[in-house]
C-alpha cells in the first residue's frame, strides 16, 4: 500500500528562525512529490518535484528530493508569523493520478 | 472562474439524511478529484473524473457515497443516510489533465459537513 509519513506532526518555532520539514514515501512506482500549504481549508500549492537532488526554491521556501532514499525535505528560512500553517506532502503514483497524502506538518511560528 | 469553487462552505446535518456538496473546477481542467478531510488526518482520495473517461471511484468508502460529472465541469458528491463519522472537510481539486505540470491539483476551500 503506498504511504507518506510526515515529521514531525507538530512545531512550534520564533520567528526569524529556519524549520526543516519531513516526508517519507512508499509507493509502487512513483512519478511526483508536491508540497501543499494549508492555511484555512484550501491547500495550496508549493512545489512539484520529480528529480532526485535539484533543489526547488521559492522566496523563503526551498525543497528537494531524494528518490535514492525515498524523502524530501521542505525548508523555510527566516519563518514568519503568515508562515503558520499545515504542510502538506502528497506522492502521485505513477499509475494514476489521484495523490497519497501524508498527514501534514502543523507549523506555528511565533512573534 | 478564476479558481476552485465549492458549495455550501459549511453544511451541518442530520444523522440519516442525505446531502449533495457541489465543486465548480477551473475553467478548461479536464481533470477533477474528490478528497475528504477529517480531523488531524490528511487528505484521503475519493474518487477521480477525467474527461469523458469512467470515473476512478476506487477511493468511495461506501455506496452511500457517489459522485457524478455533469458536462465535464461541474461535479456533485451525494452522501445517502449520513452517519456521524462522514463528518469531515470534502475538497476538491482539478488539473489541466495531461503530463507533470499539467497534472498540478488546484484545490477549493472545502465544505465541512457536520453530521449530528
Amino acid at each position: 500500500e503506498d504511504k507518506v509519513v510526515q515529521s514531525p506532526l507538530s512545531l512550534v518555532v520564533h520567528e526569524g528562525d529556519t524549520v526543516t520539514l519531513n516526508c517519507s514515501y512508499e509507493v509502487t512506482n512513483f512519478r511526483s512529490l508536491l508540497w501543499y500549504k494549508q492555511e484555512k481549508k484550501a491547500p495550496t500549492f508549493l512545489f512539484m518535484l520529480t528529480s532526485s537532488g535539484i533543489e526547488k526554491k521559492s522566496g523563503r521556501l526551498s525543497s528537494i528530493l531524494d528518490k535514492k532514499e525515498l524523502f524530501s525535505i521542505l525548508n523555510i528560512t527566516a519563518t514568519q508569523t503568515g508562515d503558520s500553517a499545515i504542510y502538506l506532502c502528497a506522492v502521485e503514483p505513477e499509475y494514476g493520478n489521484k495523490l497519497v497524502f501524508g498527514a501534514g506538518t502543523i507549523l506555528r511560528v511565533k512573534s | 472562474g478564476a479558481g476552485v469553487s465549492q458549495s455550501p462552505s459549511n453544511k451541518v446535518t442530520e444523522k440519516g439524511k442525505d446531502v449533495e456538496l457541489r465543486c465548480d473546477p477551473i475553467s478548461g481542467h479536464t481533470a477533477l478529484y474528490w478528497y475528504r478531510q477529517s480531523l488531524g488526518q490528511g487528505l484521503e482520495f475519493l474518487i477521480y473524473f477525467q474527461g469523458n473517461s469512467a470515473p476512478d471511484k476506487s477511493g468511495l468508502p461506501s455506496d452511500r457515497f457517489s459522485a457524478e460529472r455533469t458536462g465535464g465541469s461541474v461535479s456533485t458528491l451525494t452522501i445517502q443516510r449520513t452517519q456521524q463519522e462522514d463528518s469531515a472537510v470534502y475538497l476538491c481539486a482539478s488539473s489541466l489533465g495531461g503530463t507533470l505540470y499539467q497534472n498540478i491539483q488546484y484545490f477549493g476551500a472545502g465544505t465541512r459537513l457536520s453530521v449530528l
